[in-house]
């Protein structure tokens, strides 16, 4: 079956540094969300790419859909400590309609 | 944006008795809802997706007959988790989707402990 993987499983950054976490699909998607969660909390929607090279902004947050749509990465710019949690990609597949979530980024940031 | 309620957010049962998880979208109608199990500092494991009106589609590996899913509204999924033992112990978590392509809102979580 389908699987996501995500890397790395934890990225401890400090405070005002760059990062970036990638996460690959076995199987080609039909599209690619983002979620964070905060510790203790649920999954949040972050994003949606659903076009092969396609790139979106949020604020200090870089998404990026690769071109054989297999892959995905997000990148943050001077990291905060609000942008501690988990970060999940989920992909999906044109058939079904179910979210395979990768493993996700533990983000620890270090004022 | 959409919000999906899930109740209650921590039960403490004993072994052997059985629980259940209501799953509810408030401002939207869901003929689908998928239910995960979630375990410390890991992933969303999708065990189940509740389909209104009918059975619900369980993953490899997860007992229909353990977790038992009803979904008898448009806005209503619940998770019964039957017979309930320690290894049962864990995060649950359900979500709904506005449309096949469309993003996830999910409920807030039910923290299980089986004592």
């Amino acid at each position: 079956g389908q699987q996501v993987m995500q890397i790395p499983q934890y990225q401890h950054v400090q405070e005002g540094e760059d990062f970036t976490t990638y996460c690959n699909s076995s199987t080609t998607l039909s599209n690619i969300q983002w979620y964070k969660q905060r510790p203790g909390g649920h999954p949040v929607f972050l994003i949606q790419l659903v076009k092969s090279g396609e790139v979106k902004k949020q604020k200090r947050l870089t998404f990026q859909f690769g071109e054989a749509k297999k892959n995905s990465s997000l990148h943050i710019t001077a990291t905060q400590t609000t942008d501690v949690g988990t970060y999940f990609c989920a992909g999906q597949e044109a058939a079904g309609n179910k979210l395979t979530f990768g493993g996700g980024t533990r983000v620890l940031v270090k004022p | 944006g959409a919000v999906v309620s899930q109740h209650p957010s921590r039960v403490i049962c004993k072994s052997g008795t059985s629980v259940k998880i209501e799953c509810r979208s408030l401002d939207f109608q869901a003929t689908t809802m998928f239910w995960y199990r979630q375990f410390p500092k890991q992933s969303l494991m999708l065990m189940a997706t509740s389909n209104e009106g009918s059975k619900a589609t369980y993953e490899q590996g997860v007992e229909k007959d353990k977790f038992l899913i009803n979904h008898a509204s448009l806005t209503l999924s619940t998770l019964t988790v039957t017979s309930a033992h320690p290894e049962d112990s864990s995060f649950y978590i359900c979500s709904a989707r506005k449309g096949a392509r469309a993003e996830a809102f999910f409920g807030q979580g039910t923290r299980l402990t089986v004592v």
